[in-house]
């Protein structure tokens, strides 16, 4: 049953901490993405994957890092600089670059 | 410049047919794509069209492109309440990378 999974579903961050996302796929794709959505808005870049370890800066990095290490694997830390982190976070992937891009279910994070 | 405008909202009747509008703004952008968000989920995939047809037929959905005016539309025939989603409208500017700019979706509300 091939598909792209995050967790937690919810997560809580305190002040001055870091959290982190995790996002899964057993799609075999090589490209992955992290979005943030706020409420009324559009889906804005974090930060994608091209290929294992290589990632780039989106629209909107400034107090998120993320790592790939593996093909399967693209998780996103939201550090203690981000000071807006209360959003809905998706993760995408795509075959490769320029392909369509498929998205897991959601985490929502919210600060104490 | 990339901005992708949709209307906020959209309600309609049970058995009615739904038309939900997009404008673009990159003519450059190869694919256009809709996605379905239901409350709390991530994004589904309903269609894509690419740049050079000028319609798409997928079962209840229709999708029209004219270029011209940088318009998208998507038809929803037999509108259902399980139709209830936010409707997005995506485009991937040629920039080298498949990078979607997303429009602030389009709330469809479907009523018994």
């Amino acid at each position: 049953d091939g598909g792209i999974t995050q967790s937690p579903k919810y997560l809580f961050r305190k002040e001055g901490q870091n959290v982190t996302l995790s996002c899964e796929q057993n799609l075999n794709h090589d490209a992955m993405y992290w979005y943030r959505q706020d409420p009324g808005q559009g889906l804005r870049l974090i930060y994608y994957s091209q290929i294992v370890n290589d990632f780039q800066k989106g629209d909107i990095a400034e107090g998120y890092s993320v790592s790939r290490e593996k093909k399967e694997s693209f998780p996103l830390t939201v550090t203690s600089a981000q000071k807006n982190p209360t959003a809905f976070y998706l993760c995408a992937s795509s075959i490769r670059q320029q392909e369509t891009q498929y998205f897991g279910p959601g985490t929502r994070l919210l600060v104490l | 410049g990339e901005d992708v405008e949709q209307s906020l909202f959209l309600s309609v009747r049970e058995g009615d047919s739904s038309v939900i509008n997009c404008t673009y703004t990159d003519s450059s952008s190869t694919y256009l794509y809709w996605y379905k968000q239901e409350p709390g989920a991530g994004l589904q995939l309903l269609t894509y069209i690419f740049s050079n047809m000028d319609m798409k037929q997928d079962q209840r959905l229709t999708v029209l492109l004219n270029k011209k005016d940088k318009h998208l539309s998507l038809r929803i025939a037999d509108t259902q309440t399980g139709d209830s989603a936010i409707y997005f409208c995506a485009e991937n500017p040629n920039t080298g990378f498949q990078k979607l700019v997303f429009g602030t979706g389009t709330r469809l509300l479907v009523s018994p």
